[in-house]
């Protein structure tokens, strides 16, 4: 199994809501990602889990919170969202974290913020 | 800083072209280098990854190479299709420590029948 899945895939919300994005991948892999791709753009790093551990977290605002609650799986806790969170929002996930490992993508959640 | 460009921004080409696409990086320090495809609205599906001490890689119709000392990496694509069309993405995997992907903007690729 050479996949990562994403839950849902689209989402939209109201800036006073609370939701969550979901990532999952059984390769396997000790480290995983948050990216965020707006528009035409490509996608920026947010976070990195290695070892279930937060390893990196790219000055990202606290309404983001994300979660790392086993090897095989990632969540991203939403609250209190702007209108310009809007975006694509992709996991990645690799064997391990930095170095020369590649990282395979999901297919992403588009989140609209209202 | 490692920067990335890919030129050119967009292209069209009639199908059964061959056709080449280009990456170019600033820090040939690099463990490796990623090409991805992108559908609109989509997720990154990875096409080629080319470590550091690779020429070229090979998949089906595609090829890419890299020249780590003069910061290039091109993207070929035999016999073009329609369903070629999307959007790729070059990105660079640089540097001890280094935990991010440094993605270029993209090359859209239309192929028109």
């Amino acid at each position: 199994d050479t996949e990562v899945t994403q839950t849902p895939k689209h989402l939209v919300m109201g800036m006073t809501n609370k939701k969550s994005l979901k990532c999952e991948q059984h390769m396997g892999h000790r480290a995983m990602y948050w990216y965020k791709q707006k528009a035409k753009k490509p996608p920026e790093l947010m976070f990195v889990y290695s070892y279930e551990k937060l390893s990196i977290n790219e000055s990202v605002p606290s309404r983001f919170s994300p979660e790392c609650p086993n090897s095989s799986l990632l969540n991203l806790h939403l609250h209190a969202l702007q209108p310009e969170d809007s975006a694509l929002y992709l996991c990645a996930s690799s064997l391990l974290a930095g170095g020369p490992n590649e990282q395979f993508f999901g297919p992403g959640t588009r989140l609209t913020v209202l | 800083k490692q920067e990335v460009t890919q030129i050119p921004a967009a292209l069209s080409v009639p199908e059964g072209e061959n056709l080449v696409l280009n990456c170019s990086f600033t820090d040939s320090a690099i463990y490796n280098l990623q090409w991805f495809r992108q559908d609109p609205g989509k997720g990154l599906t990875s096409l080629l990854l080319i470590q550091s001490s690779q020429r070229e890689q090979t998949s089906g119709r595609l090829n890419a190479s890299l020249d780590k000392s003069s910061g290039r990496s091109t993207l070929y694509i035999a016999a073009s299709q329609p369903g070629d069309s999307a959007t790729y993405l070059c990105a660079v995997n640089s540097g001890a420590g280094s935990y991010q992907l440094t993605f270029g903007k993209g090359t859209k690729l239309s192929v028109i029948p």
